[in-house]
């Protein structure tokens, strides 16, 4: 059975801390992608990384960074937490285009709480 | 940005109506894909369409793709209250590896 796995369903974090989301997946797939979903904004696309060490800007990567050491890995940091962060983060992988079905494989979602 | 229109935003209806709900773009799309999402849960894919015209139908869904690889419509036949959930469409652009992009999803809710 094939998974996305986020470190944490729920995480209630204060305002200013350094915040941690993990993301590990087993399928040996090149891409990892980080979104954040809000109500009326849809799925929005944060950072994406296509190989170890490389990582690409999204539509809104401002506040956040990634790091990408082991393929499997992919982790977004919150350098400094704010409430407008406050929101429902999802981890997704998928082969490269031409490297398989690019069917992307979710996480189940981790819902950050700033305070 | 490539942007993905979808409508309704929202759906609410009687169980065993019929329904269908679209994705537009002004953009072409190598391929789009169709997704599921249930509260608390990430979204699960139902399909991927390819080619110009295309149709797929999964048990009372038929999806469909535009010739000109712009647009999508889901249609469900008789829904059924497990129905009920998220449907976001996603279209993946050429040649990159920045993955899909995402429409804001339609909100269906069929009642018992």
């Amino acid at each position: 059975d094939v998974k996305v796995t986020q470190s944490s369903r729920y995480l209630v974090k204060r305002t200013g801390e350094k915040v941690f989301l993990e993301c590990v997946q087993d399928m040996d797939h090149e891409n990892m992608f980080w979104y954040r979903q809000d109500p009326g904004l849809g799925l929005r696309l944060i950072y994406f990384s296509y190989d170890v060490k490389m990582k690409e800007k999204g539509d809104i990567p401002e506040g956040y960074s990634v790091s990408r050491e082991k393929k499997e890995r992919f982790s977004l940091i919150l350098e400094s937490a704010s409430t407008n962060q406050t929101s429902m983060y999802l981890c997704a992988s998928s082969h490269l285009p031409g490297q398989g079905d690019t069917e992307a494989f979710f996480g189940q979602g981790t819902r950050l709480t700033v305070v | 940005t490539q942007l993905l229109e979808q409508s309704p935003q929202f759906l609410s209806i009687q169980e065993g109506e019929n329904l269908t709900v679209y994705c537009n773009s002004s953009s072409v799309f190598s391929s789009l894909q169709w997704y599921r999402q249930e509260p608390g849960e990430g979204p699960v894919l139902l399909v991927t369409v390819v080619t110009g015209g295309e149709v797929k139908k999964l048990k009372r869904l038929t999806f469909q793709f535009g010739d000109a690889r712009k647009d999508s419509s889901l249609h469900i036949t008789a829904a059924q209250p497990g129905d009920t959930g998220l449907y976001l469409c996603a279209g993946l652009s050429g040649g990159g590896a920045d993955g899909l992009t995402f429409g804001k999803g339609t909100h269906l809710i069929i009642q018992p």
